[in-house]
């Protein structure tokens, strides 16, 4: 089975700072990993996929992440982060194109003016 | 880019009413999924549907809840008899089969029982 960790419930950081939200997983068998963006009162928003190729993977909004297959980590990072950037940020898994997603359990990003 | 729609937005209901939430998948997908996120709590898989059928649902997915496609553009989550505790937001997803990895999500009914 498979499962993900986020191991920052809460992060805050002020406005133009740069942000790490980490992320990491586990399964037996090759997954597809994503990040999805919940603004306030509002659904998921898919940020950005690894799928294969590239490790490095960018996204909307200036966000990239990086997937770490030793480490079992796909941690989010943005170098500046702007106040709209303020959301419930989730790590999710796919085993296979047609699998559901497993997604951990959250975090949230505060960035203070 | 193309949309899950979800209605209504916000529900509220009775305790051991019946409930049943609406959603429009995309067009072309064919497969289908209902989530849900109590308040501050983690997105948990409900459901998933392929072909008319089930394809795999979670411990908490128990006889209270039913799923069905009744037209083909309609996916139905009918929860019978409403406990406090399946007030939650339930999103529904969609996804075409093929190299398409991506989950389209639609933006949630919020379901409140009293």
């Amino acid at each position: 089975a498979q499962s993900v960790t986020q191991l920052d419930s809460q992060v805050p950081v002020f406005e133009e700072a740069p942000v790490e939200l980490r992320c990491n997983y586990s399964s037996s068998v090759s997954v597809y990993l994503f990040w999805y963006v919940q603004y306030p009162n509002q659904g998921l928003q898919l940020l950005l996929k690894y799928l294969s190729g590239s490790t490095l993977v960018k996204g909307i909004n200036g966000f990239e992440a990086e997937f770490n297959k030793s480490q079992t980590s796909f941690h989010l990072r943005k170098p500046s982060v702007h106040i709209s950037d303020t959301a419930e940020y989730f790590c999710a898994v796919r085993r296979t194109s047609y699998d559901k997603v497993i997604f951990g359990p959250g975090t949230s990003l505060s960035v203070i003016p | 880019e193309p949309e899950v729609t979800q209605t209504p937005s916000h529900q509220v209901t009775q305790m051991g009413q019946e409930v049943i939430l609406r959603c429009v998948p995309i067009s072309n997908h064919l497969y289908f999924y209902w989530y849900r996120q109590i308040l501050g709590q983690k997105v948990e898989f409900l459901v998933s549907f392929y072909n008319n059928e089930i394809s795999e649902k979670s411990e908490i997915f128990d006889d209270q809840f039913s799923v069905e496609r009744p037209d083909g553009s309609n996916f139905t989550l009918k929860i019978r008899s409403t406990k406090l505790e399946d007030s939650a937001m339930y999103f529904c997803a969609s996804s075409v089969r093929a190299t398409n990895e991506k989950l389209f999500f639609g933006s949630g009914t919020q379901l409140s029982v009293l």
